[in-house]
């Protein structure tokens, strides 16, 4: 299937454990973003890539780590999970300054909760 | 530094009236206005969006309105539906920089029947 799409859907682990969120898109853009929301803040940018192995830091980066081997792959992981990462994360890809379209596409999120 | 601030957090509408979202950005060298619609559960999308050549854009029941000299930008939501409620955000980014966009924090939206 065409999109984006991300997994698992719903996560529980504990503190301290590691954790990846994958998220797999099948347009080839160049960009993916992993976002993460919390009520009162909207939606915060974690880390973001504009190509296969070029990744750099968003709003909130600290406690995450991202990789991008293949464009159309781009996990998260929380190498120690803490309590305040409990959230919902949102990995959305684009084709950011191409023909004027800067649409962003999000996938359906993964809920997760650190106990 | 909130660079694209959004209100109000939260919005209660009846239906068939007028929902009205409020944006106001800092940064002059935005040049790309998108509001995404949020349902429960699932991720947002892209709604409506705007370059600061026009002054307003419809489409439907949505308009966005944008006043550059006030850098603010407004989405309207005429005859407002249950089936509209939902989470709104603005965001706001340059073409000529990093494309990267900044969002607002949200409205939730909730239309009474």
């Amino acid at each position: 299937d065409a999109g984006i799409t991300q997994s698992p859907r719903y996560k529980i682990t504990e503190t301290g454990r590691q954790v990846t969120l994958m998220c797999h898109q099948t347009w080839s853009h160049s960009y993916m973003f992993w976002y993460r929301q919390d009520l009162g803040h909207g939606l915060r940018l974690i880390y973001y890539s504009a190509a296969a192995d070029i990744t750099d830091k968003g709003e909130v980066p600290d406690g995450y780590v991202v990789s991008r081997s293949k464009t159309e792959n781009f996990p998260l992981t929380l190498e120690s999970a803490t309590r305040s990462q409990t959230s919902v994360y949102f990995c959305a890809s684009s084709e950011l300054g191409q023909g004027g379209t800067d649409t962003q596409y999000f996938g359906p999120g993964t809920r997760l909760t650190v106990l | 530094q909130q660079q694209v601030k959004q209100s109000p957090q939260s919005l209660i509408v009846q239906k068939g009236g007028i929902s009205i979202i409020n944006c106001a950005y800092e940064n002059t060298a935005f040049d790309y206005f998108p509001w995404y619609q949020q349902f429960p559960g699932k991720g947002p999308a892209l709604l409506i969006a705007i370059r600061p050549d026009v002054s307003e854009k419809k489409e439907g029941r949505f308009t966005i309105s944008f006043n550059k000299s006030a850098k603010q930008f407004s989405l309207h939501i005429m005859d407002s539906q249950p089936g509209d409620s939902a989470t709104y955000f603005c965001a706001a980014s340059t073409s000529g920089g990093s494309y990267i966009p900044t969002f607002g924090r949200g409205t939730s939206l909730i239309v009474h029947p």
